[in-house]
């Protein structure tokens, strides 16, 4: 029961670099979503997806993008990494059922 | 809008010990709540949900109850254990916003 897969789990890039965080789920959730966790700020939601084809910006959009072409995948795009990019993501899922939030293991994301 | 804080950590108790974490939240409409909990180097985890009012939520000895009229969904175990050694956040979910808000994260060390 794979669950919510991302990859890479770390990263190191340097400023200006794009780069492309993967996301799967094989729970056939709709609600999909990427969120990155800071010391002191706790997670804050950077898009979202409430099925394929549909994307919605969260707290902190600035400098990502995502797509959502299947119902299994959520990529982030970072365009143009920026030192204020470093920071552990989170990619997550809403069962439909429960209402519970299922969460990737985490990429650790650093930019020089 | 909708928030939720949570008391600062990081919390140290020894072992057995009583613990509390206590959760505020502001909310359009009939938010769902949820305890989250991250093991080092993990993802978060559900712990515990409460759906509405006077609901209380219960898990790994961890209880919370669901308060409308004090606008609060506090944390409680009666004999922490090390491995009970974590990050806790507190988060609310709104259909009105389709989205999760979490609270900063509280840090609790348990000392044998």
């Amino acid at each position: 029961n794979a669950g919510v897969t991302q990859t890479p789990k770390f990263q190191v890039l340097k400023t200006g670099q794009s780069m492309t965080l993967q996301c799967a789920q094989d729970m056939n959730h709709e609600y999909m979503s990427w969120y990155r966790q800071d010391p002191g700020m706790g997670l804050r939601l950077i898009h979202y997806s409430v099925g394929a084809g549909i994307t919605d910006q969260g707290e902190v959009p600035n400098g990502y993008n995502v797509s959502r072409s299947t119902t299994e995948d959520f990529p982030l795009r970072l365009l143009s990494a920026a030192p204020s990019q470093t920071s552990v993501y989170f990619c997550a899922s809403i069962s439909g059922n429960t209402g519970e939030l299922f969460f990737g293991e985490g990429s650790r994301l650093t930019v020089l | 809008g909708n928030s939720v804080t949570q008391m600062e950590g990081p919390v140290t108790l020894s072992e057995e010990a009583f613990l509390t974490i206590n959760c505020t939240y502001t909310a359009t409409g009939y938010p769902s709540l949820f305890w989250y909990v991250q093991y080092p180097g993990e993802g978060l985890q559900l712990l515990l949900k409460a759906t509405k009012a006077d609901d209380k939520g219960s898990n790994k000895g961890f209880e919370a109850t669901y308060r409308k009229e004090t606008t609060s969904f506090h944390l409680e175990k009666g004999s922490v254990q090390v491995s009970d050694s974590a990050v806790y956040f507190c988060a609310l979910f709104t259909n009105a916003g389709n989205q999760f808000y979490f609270g900063t994260g509280t840090s609790l060390t348990v000392i044998p």
